[in-house]
């Protein structure tokens, strides 16, 4: 079935540093999606990319998804403590009627 | 306001006590589903629902069951549970399989 990798698994940085996490999927996606999880709450919807080749950009947030639509990546510039939290990016593709998530990037930030 | 909403938020059961988790969503979304998150194992499907009455398993549909009688609701059964089934539950939702997901605000299940 669809497998979706990312890592780090985690990731300590000092605030300002910049943060990526990257997202590798064993088959072609149609779409990829990320979702941000702050420490005791519920994941939230950040973004959808659908295109190949896509960026998109939210303030200190860029996300991309590759030409082959099998990977993709989360860069934030100059970290701050409210980015703390886990990153997941969940992934939908072939037959089946399911999002599929990775095991997500745990950031922690270092004031 | 738009939400799913869970209950309870914190459950502690003994072994083979049938419990339910319920959720019900009031966005009118098609399709709605159950995770369970597990420390380094991120989030794992446990059974999905495209609509009423259609429902299919995840990726770990072993020991639950769910029914989907109306759209709203979606509710997640444990008939025996067993302590290897202590997680947090998010039941989330959307208007589609692949469009944006709303969650629940959780359930944390200790089964003892």
């Amino acid at each position: 079935g669809q497998q979706v990798m990312q890592i780090p698994q985690y990731q300590h940085v000092q605030e300002g540093e910049d943060f990526t996490t990257y997202c590798n999927s064993s088959t072609t996606l149609s779409n990829i999606q990320w979702y941000k999880q702050r420490p005791g709450g519920h994941p939230v919807f950040l973004i959808q990319l659908v295109k190949s080749g896509e960026v998109k950009k939210q303030k200190r947030l860029t996300f991309q998804f590759g030409e082959a639509k099998k990977n993709s990546s989360l860069h934030i510039t100059a970290t701050q403590t409210t980015d703390v939290g886990t990153y997941f990016c969940a992934g939908s593709g072939g037959s089946n009627y399911k999002l599929t998530f990775g095991k997500g990037t745990l950031l922690t930030v270092n004031p | 306001e738009a939400q799913v909403t869970q209950n309870p938020r914190y459950l502690i059961t003994v072994t083979g006590k049938k419990l339910t988790v319920t959720c019900s969503q009031n966005m009118n979304h098609e399709y709605m589903s159950w995770y369970r998150q597990d420390p380094g194992l991120g989030l794992r499907q446990i059974y999905y629902s495209m609509n009423v009455e259609v429902t299919d398993k995840g990726d770990v549909p072993e020991g639950y069951k769910v029914s989907r009688k109306e759209k709203r609701n979606f509710p997640l059964i444990l008939e025996s549970p067993s302590p290897n089934q202590t997680s947090l539950y998010f039941c989330a939702s959307s208007q589609d399989w692949n469009t944006e997901a709303f969650f629940g605000q959780g359930t944390r299940l200790t089964v003892v």
